[in-house]
């Protein structure tokens, strides 16, 4: 296993256009999690799936943003009609579930540059 | 809510000497667990260290060190005798419930040659 995959790893895109980021999780993890990381801050959690199921979702993500894990393995998270504000680092995590659930493994991020 | 405050930005110091970053937390559950975090310029979060709010024992491993203590809130990280290639930005987080991490805004460690 090569750990956590994400693709692409920079998107340019124009104000208003949608796009779409792809995380391959760990195989045997069931937990996948999406973060957002702007210029000089720490990740912010967006939403997690546990298997294909969307457990929560931060009030970060507005309407524009939805994430998918159908069954239970990748991950895309869209962003219709993006603005500016949404340039940032969007990063991937897995883990198990259980005793082991903070055992985070992070991707190396998609970097959303918005014009 | 969960609050994590890493006060310095940003940290420069020649090599061997020792850094040592500071992490504020906040929460009114008893039971999380605190880490560490480092992204090099290739952006990945690397995994430190994981500490649960039960066991204050300080840990070494390397030339990393930890100081965990409750009564203050606080889980400091020492690097001792910094090499170059530990330039990175470091971020201490929380974790609470459902393994979702709150992080702190994070430190810049510049280690000059």
């Amino acid at each position: 296993d090569t750990g956590v995959s994400q693709d692409p790893r920079h998107k340019i895109t124009k104000r208003g256009q949608n796009v779409t980021f792809r995380c391959d999780p760990i195989s045997e993890h069931n937990r996948l999690y999406w973060y957002r990381q702007t210029l000089g801050q720490g990740p912010e959690f967006l939403t997690y799936f546990q298997n294909e199921a969307q457990l929560e979702k931060s009030r970060l993500l507005s309407d524009r943003f939805s994430a998918e894990r159908p069954k239970g393995s990748f991950s895309t998270l869209e962003i219709q009609r993006t603005e500016q504000g949404d340039s940032a680092m969007y990063l991937c995590a897995s883990s198990p579930t259980g005793d082991s659930g903070y055992g985070y493994t992070f991707g190396s991020g998609t970097r959303l540059t918005v014009v | 809510a969960q609050k994590v405050t890493q006060a310095q930005t940003e940290i420069s110091v020649v090599e061997k000497e020792d850094v040592t970053l500071d992490c504020v937390y906040e929460t009114r559950d008893t039971t999380y667990y605190l880490f560490w975090y480092k992204q090099p310029p290739s952006g990945e979060l690397v995994f430190l260290i994981r500490r649960n709010s039960f066991d204050e024992q300080n840990e070494i491993s390397g030339r990393y060190s930890w100081n965990f203590q409750k009564s203050t809130s606080s889980f400091n990280f020492t690097i001792t005798a910094s090499q170059v290639v530990d330039s990175a930005v470091y971020f201490c987080a929380l974790g609470v419930v459902d393994y979702k991490l709150s992080f702190g805004a994070g430190t810049t460690v510049t280690v000059r040659a």
